[in-house]
Order: structure tokens, then sequence, then C-alpha cells
């Protein structure tokens, strides 16, 4: 079935460095690609997404690349600050139009 | 507010009760979701409806009832529930398409 494995489930970096997250999917006719962030308490929110016309997206400190080939896709975080730390989910749009969610990776900044 | 508002935000009922939890999109959106976020699967699917008709339920236990009676509005009814169901209850909307999704602040239900 329709699958995202996401890694890691947790990443802990120090203000200022750079953090990486990957998902990979297994459907190859997949073509949209969103990145949610979900700060505690709160509900998630969309921050960037990836369509599969294109390899890569980038806004302001928050870039996504995309490898159709390889049926992976990655969060990039540069020069994070405290207020990155979340939970990151990464999902592909499934056969049926609903998105499916990776498990999720717990972001910690330390100052 | 993100333009999906969800009601109520937090909710306790017993195993014998039936409550229903509501949500609501002004958005234009025609498709609308339920998912269900606990620790052990961070976003499960459990309804879909696009243009008012369920297009995907995933095998959710009948003791969860969706109702859509319109574009607008999405409800989730529930009946004889078990402690496992704890949990946040996400609704969302979406354009459909290649657009994400705009998720509500979530239901928190505690299964007692």
């Amino acid at each position: 079935g329709e699958n995202v494995e996401q890694h890691p489930s947790t990443l802990s970096v120090q203000e200022g460095d750079s953090a990486v997250i990957k998902c990979t999917y297994s459907d190859s006719a997949s073509n949209y690609f969103p990145w949610y962030k979900q700060e505690l308490g709160k509900r998630p929110q969309l921050i960037i997404d990836i369509r599969s016309n294109v390899g890569e997206k980038k806004d302001q400190r928050i870039a996504v690349t995309l490898n159709k080939t390889a049926k992976h896709f990655s969060l990039h975080i540069t020069e994070t600050q405290p207020e990155d730390s979340a939970v990151y989910f990464c999902a592909e749009r499934g056969s049926q139009g609903n998105l499916i969610f990776g498990k999720g990776t717990k972001l910690s900044v330390k100052p | 507010e993100t333009g999906v508002t969800q009601t109520p935000r937090h909710l306790v009922m017993g195993m014998t009760n039936k409550k229903s939890l509501k949500c609501e999109q002004h958005l234009g959106h025609n498709a609308m979701y339920w998912y269900k976020q606990s620790a052990k699967k961070p976003l499960e699917l459990m309804f879909v409806y696009s243009l008012e008709e369920r297009v995907e339920n995933n095998s959710v236990p009948s003791r969860f009832s969706p109702e859509c009676p319109n574009s607008s509005h999405l409800f989730l009814h529930l009946h004889t529930l078990q402690p496992e169901d704890s949990a946040l209850y996400l609704c969302a909307s979406s354009q459909g398409g290649n657009y994400g999704y705009t998720f509500g602040s979530g239901t928190r239900l505690t299964v007692v």
C-alpha cells in the first residue's frame, strides 16, 4: 500500500546549525509533497510544498528537495532558531487524493 | 484562526455516551477530512469527503460515524467509544488537487 517513511524520528541541533529531515515514498505516481510543522499543543501548519515538476524549492531558511527517481524528498532548515523546535511531518498525495503522512520528526533546537 | 474551526476543543466522555465533534470551514474548499492523532499513529486518516460525498473511510470502527451536510460543515458522531479512542481529532480541508490542507485546532478527546 501507499506508505511514507520519515527519518529521523528525533533530531537535536545547536542553534545556528542546519537540520535535515528525509522522507521516502512508495507510489511513483505521486506528484505533490508538502511539509507540515506542528508546535506543541497546536495544529499542523503547512510550511512548504513541492510538486514533481521541480527538483528544489526554497523559502528563506527552509528548502525542500525532491528526487523522483529515488522516490525521496528532504526538508532542509538552515540557521536554526529555538522557535524552529516542533514536530515536522512530510506527506505525499495518495492515489485517492488524500495526504499520506510520515510519522513525524521531533526537532529540538538548543540555544 | 485558520479558517477551519473545530468544536469543542476538549471533550471528556464515558464509554456509554454519545457526542459529536463539529468542524466548519469558510475557505471555499471542496474536500474535508477527519484525522486521528495519537502517540502511536501521529496522523491517521479516518474519513474523506469530496464535494460532500464520502470517498474513503479507511476501515474505521463503526462507533465513529461521519456526516457532511454541506461543503462547509463536517461532523464526527461518537458512540460507545473505548479508552484507546482517546486522542486528538483533527479536521482539515483542501481545494483538492495539488494543494495542501488547512487544519483546525483539533478536539482533545478523553474516553473514561
